[in-house]
C-alpha cells in the first residue's frame, strides 16, 4: 500500500463546477498535509497546507482533512480552465520530508 | 517572500560528464532543502534532504557518489550528477523548507532544471 493514494484521474469537470480531489494516506503520525498544483512542465506550487481536522478554505479552494478515515481532499469552486493541471497531496512524513501521491490530472472543460 | 530559484533551468550534456545544479533560497534562510527527480507523468521522486552545514541523507536506492549535495550556506545547495548518462535525463527540483511563521516548515519549490543527457 503506498503511503498516500490519488486517483490518478484525468477528472474532468465543466467551467463553473466544484471540482473534488481526493487522497487517502496509511501512516497515522502525519500530522500535515499539504497540496500542491503542478502545471505540465514546471514544478509544483503549494495551494494548502492543513493540519486540524475539518475545513479550511482559501478563495476558491476548501481543503478538507479527517483523521480518523485518514482522508485529505480539495475542493475547487467555480472552476476554470485554468485550474486545469495535476494536483498532488502530500503529508509531512518524519524529518520534514514530504511524502507525495501520484496526483490527479484535472481537466477544465469551457 | 519564499522565493526559490534554481539555475540552470535547462542542460544538455554528454555521457560521462558532470553537471551542477544550484538551488538558492532567495529571500530567507533554508536551514533544510530538498532535491527530488521526476520522470514524465510520474509524481515527484525524493532524492535527498540537505542540511546546512551537514551531511545530506539519501533516500534508499539513491546512489549518494553519484549525486553529490553540498549546502554550504542557509541559502544555496547544490546538487551534482556526476558521470552522468541517458538514464539520468530528468526533471530535478528541489525545494527550501520555508521560514517559521508560514506554517509547519512549508516547503517552496525551485521552477527545476530539465536534464538531458546524451
Amino acid at each position: 500500500q503506498k503511503e498516500v493514494e490519488q486517483n490518478s484521474g484525468p477528472l474532468s469537470v465543466p467551467e463553473g463546477a466544484i471540482a473534488s480531489l481526493n487522497c487517502t494516506y496509511s501512516d497515522r503520525g502525519s500530522q500535515s498535509f499539504f497540496w500542491y498544483r503542478q502545471y505540465s512542465g514546471k514544478s509544483p506550487e503549494l495551494i494548502m497546507f492543513i493540519y486540524s481536522n475539518g475545513d479550511k478554505e482559501d478563495g476558491r479552494f476548501t481543503a478538507q482533512l479527517n483523521k480518523a478515515s485518514q482522508y485529505v481532499s480539495l475542493l475547487i469552486r467555480d472552476s476554470q480552465p485554468s485550474d486545469s493541471a495535476t494536483y498532488l497531496c502530500a503529508g509531512r512524513a518524519k524529518g520534514g520530508k514530504l511524502i507525495f501521491g501520484q496526483g490527479t490530472e484535472l481537466s477544465v472543460k469551457p | 517572500g519564499a522565493v526559490v530559484s534554481q539555475h540552470p533551468s535547462w542542460v544538455i550534456c554528454k555521457s560521462g560528464t558532470s553537471v551542477k545544479i544550484e538551488c538558492r533560497s532567495l529571500d530567507f534562510q533554508a536551514t533544510t532543502m530538498f532535491w527530488y527527480r521526476q520522470f514524465p507523468k510520474q509524481s515527484l521522486m525524493l532524492m535527498a534532504t540537505s542540511n546546512e552545514g551537514s551531511k545530506a541523507t539519501y533516500e534508499q536506492g539513491v546512489e549518494k557518489d553519484k549525486f553529490l549535495i553540498n549546502h554550504a550556506s542557509l541559502t544555496l545547495s547544490t546538487l551534482t550528477v556526476t558521470s552522468a548518462h541517458p538514464e539520468d535525463s530528468s526533471f530535478y527540483i528541489c525545494s527550501a523548507r520555508g521560514p517559521t511563521g508560514i506554517g509547519d516548515n512549508v516547503q517552496f519549490f525551485g521552477p527545476g532544471t530539465r536534464l538531458t543527457v546524451l
